[in-house]
């Protein structure tokens, strides 16, 4: 069985502040797929990134970032300089590889950017 | 890029009655789809996953009674909620596994609210 746990509820930033959300993942899988979304108030899931288990390389994307740690089985985001239009929630996500493969999404962080 | 729709976005229908969300592919043959619940302020819950022309498998604790799925194309997939009661409202988020790459692609959900 698969685990994600995203200890952060809420997290409440002023604009222009970093901020990282935490992922702590679980698999008995030796390959698995690692995902961040995140979901505006309208609802619909924007998918952010994928990462691949053999693959720890961190990655940046605009301001966006992305720190995978297998030793300690943690895939962390980073959102530098945010802005309001950042506010929603992410959600971490694990998933098998495969045919079958399944996707296994922690509950959240609500991320709230206020002027 | 590979587009999921959904229909109806929103529904609300009355305690005992069936109501049928439709879950399509545009753009892409999708060789499995799946189905999610998010009850507010909570994680997506995998129902069951669906491959085309032949039965769902149901996540431990969904009834497939109650849950009705049917994958008849490889661009459509249905999901009818039987005698619906208010417990059952929620959103109901699909996604379809295809294309080029083999990503999982999100729907935007349908709100469904049983009085």
């Amino acid at each position: 069985a698969q685990k994600v746990t995203q200890a952060q509820t809420e997290i409440s930033v002023v604009e222009k502040e970093d901020v990282t959300l935490d992922c702590v993942y679980e698999t008995r899988d030796t390959t698995y797929y690692l995902f961040w979304y995140k979901q505006p108030p309208s609802g619909e899931l924007v998918f952010l990134i994928r990462r691949n288990s053999f693959d720890e390389q961190n990655e940046i994307s605009g301001r966006y970032s992305w720190n995978f740690q297998k030793s300690t089985s943690s895939f962390n985001f980073t959102i530098t300089a945010s802005q309001v239009v950042d506010s929603a929630v992410y959600f971490c996500a694990v998933g098998t590889t495969g045919t079958a493969s399944k996707l296994t999404f922690g509950t959240g962080t609500r991320l709230q950017v206020t002027l | 890029g590979a587009v999921v729709s959904q229909h109806p976005s929103w529904v609300i229908c009355k305690s005992g009655t069936s109501v049928k969300i439709e879950c399509r592919s545009l753009d892409f043959q999708a060789t499995t789809m799946f189905w999610y619940r998010q009850f507010p302020k909570q994680s997506l819950m995998l129902m069951a996953t669906s491959n085309e022309g032949s039965k769902a498998t149901y996540e431990q604790g969904v009834e497939k009674d109650k849950f009705l799925i049917n994958h008849a194309s490889l661009t459509l997939s249905t999901l009818t909620v039987t005698s619906a009661h208010p417990e059952d409202s929620s959103f109901y988020i699909c996604s379809a596994r295809g294309g080029t790459s083999n990503e999982q692609y999100f729907g935007p959900g349908t709100r469904l609210t049983v009085t």
